[in-house]
């Protein structure tokens, strides 16, 4: 089994709609990130957390929300989602001292 | 605030021959660098990182990076590719002040041909 783990894998929505993804990490990592991938931009940090009590903005987080609601887990929500939210979400944990992100494979977010 | 520039979106090499991923950062102290390969349809995987110590860092699939502090790079080579190879790959840096943040170049793909 993997050890980040995102639901769903894909999903294709429309503007205006509530959008949750979900994360979960087998690793006991206290630290845990949304990312998002388009092409030619690379990967932008949305949110990041360093424990369940500790929620951070990134870059990007206009228009997203997160809830860390266990070590282990740690949710986005696109609250109403817009066309140009479309792109490939990854959740990513972490900690320690090794500097060394743990990835799921990714959700595909399509908004019509 | 860190940056990296990753000046190449796509490089075409064959099979066998060797090549080199570019990557130059931008921070102003010290940082920690990282490669992380990105294979079709997968999240991404660490590949190699620099923390401290040796400047040339090596993974376990034949790339190397060398960080060069006077001209603020961390280039990705491999002197003989394979098909297998063909991937995208992104580097990152993250400060002195932690781990916690990475923040990634915009990518590289990597594209070997027989």
């Amino acid at each position: 089994d993997a050890d980040v783990t995102q639901t769903p894998r894909n999903r294709i929505t429309k503007t205006g709609k509530r959008i949750m993804l979900e994360c979960s990490q087998t690793k006991g990592h206290d630290r845990m990130y949304w990312y998002r991938q388009d092409p030619g931009l690379g990967l932008r940090l949305i949110y990041y957390s360093f424990d369940v009590k500790d929620i951070n903005k990134g870059e990007i987080s206009d228009g997203y929300s997160v809830s860390r609601q266990a070590q282990a887990k740690f949710s986005l929500s696109l609250e109403s989602a817009i066309p140009n939210q479309t792109a490939l979400y990854f959740c990513a944990s972490g900690q320690g001292d090794a500097g060394e992100l743990f990835f799921g494979e990714g959700s595909r977010l399509t908004v019509l | 605030a860190q940056s990296v520039t990753q000046l190449d979106s796509q490089v075409p090499v064959f099979e066998e021959a060797p090549v080199e991923l570019r990557c130059n950062y931008s921070s102003s102290v010290s940082v920690y660098l990282f490669w992380y390969v990105q294979y079709p349809n997968q999240g991404l995987q660490l590949l190699l990182k620099y923390l401290s110590g040796s400047t040339l860092v090596e993974s376990i699939n034949g790339f190397e990076a060398e960080f060069n502090k006077s001209q603020t790079s961390f280039h990705l080579r491999k002197p003989s590719v394979h098909i297998s190879d063909t991937a995208e790959y992104f580097c990152a840096v993250s400060g002195d002040t932690g781990f916690q943040k990475l923040v990634f170049g915009t990518g590289t793909r990597l594209l070997v041909s027989p």
